[in-house]
């Protein structure tokens, strides 16, 4: 069956950085395109971003453009959040999904970032 | 700056019809936004419930349902159960790359 399993996060400053990982298996990884999103503590989902299915296009929410990047490694089924002045209002779970569509048919189960000094 | 806007709670009685609704700040949603509805209990990755605005997921009991009310996105429970207690979020595509979720709605059966 589909699976996805985010991890990576942690505690760290502000200004910081950090690397998020999703290994998918169950589905044929490089086919699909990929989104991330996240939940700050209490609060709403909030789309962060999306890549296409080989790398080819990206697309990211005004709050993390010039901070975050999204990529993959399809040769390891995997997709990544490469995220850089890392801020203390990007303290959030973490949850990558994949696109069928234009929906996010399945989802990780999330991995915590905690921004804090 | 697009702004997604749904109920902050709802409340319906067990066995119930409940619509929790899917708007823009400004303008119009259409089928064109492919919404889709997603269900969160607390501590869990969220659930896809209906695409595409009217398609259940696989899995997802017929008692829900999407629709596009007026200007609009929708989703109803007919018959609600005490499990339907949850947070609902919808999602709309706006096109070039760039999903919006709603702030989504807690529902309350009781």
């Amino acid at each position: 069956q589909v699976q996805l399993v985010e991890s990576g996060g942690g505690v760290v400053q502000p200004g910081g950085s950090l690397r998020l990982s999703c290994a998918a298996s169950g589905f044929t990884f490089s086919s699909y395109d990929m989104h991330w999103v996240r939940q700050a503590p209490g609060k709403g989902l909030e789309w962060v971003a999306f890549i296409r299915y080989d790398g080819s296009n990206k697309y990211y929410v005004d709050s993390v453009k010039g901070r975050f990047t999204i990529s993959r490694d399809n040769s390891k089924s995997t997709l990544l959040l490469q995220m850089n002045s890392l801020r203390v209002e990007d303290t959030a779970v973490y949850y990558c999904a994949n696109v069928y569509g234009y929906y996010f048919e399945y989802w990780g189960q999330g991995t915590l970032v905690t921004v804090s000094s | 700056q697009t702004v997604v806007t749904q109920e902050p709670s709802f409340s319906v009685s067990p066995g119930g019809t409940v619509t929790l609704t899917c708007g823009l700040s400004s303008g119009s949603v259409s089928t064109s936004h492919y919404p889709s509805w997603y269900q969160q209990t607390p501590g869990q990755a969220p659930r896809t419930l209906i695409y595409s605005t009217n398609t259940r997921s696989s899995g997802v009991p017929d008692r829900f349902s999407g629709s596009i009310l007026g200007n609009k996105a929708a989703l109803t429970i007919t018959g609600a159960q005490a499990d339907d207690e949850s947070d609902y979020y919808c999602v709309l595509y706006m096109g070039s790359g760039i999903w919006v979720f709603g702030g989504g709605t807690k529902l309350t059966v009781l």
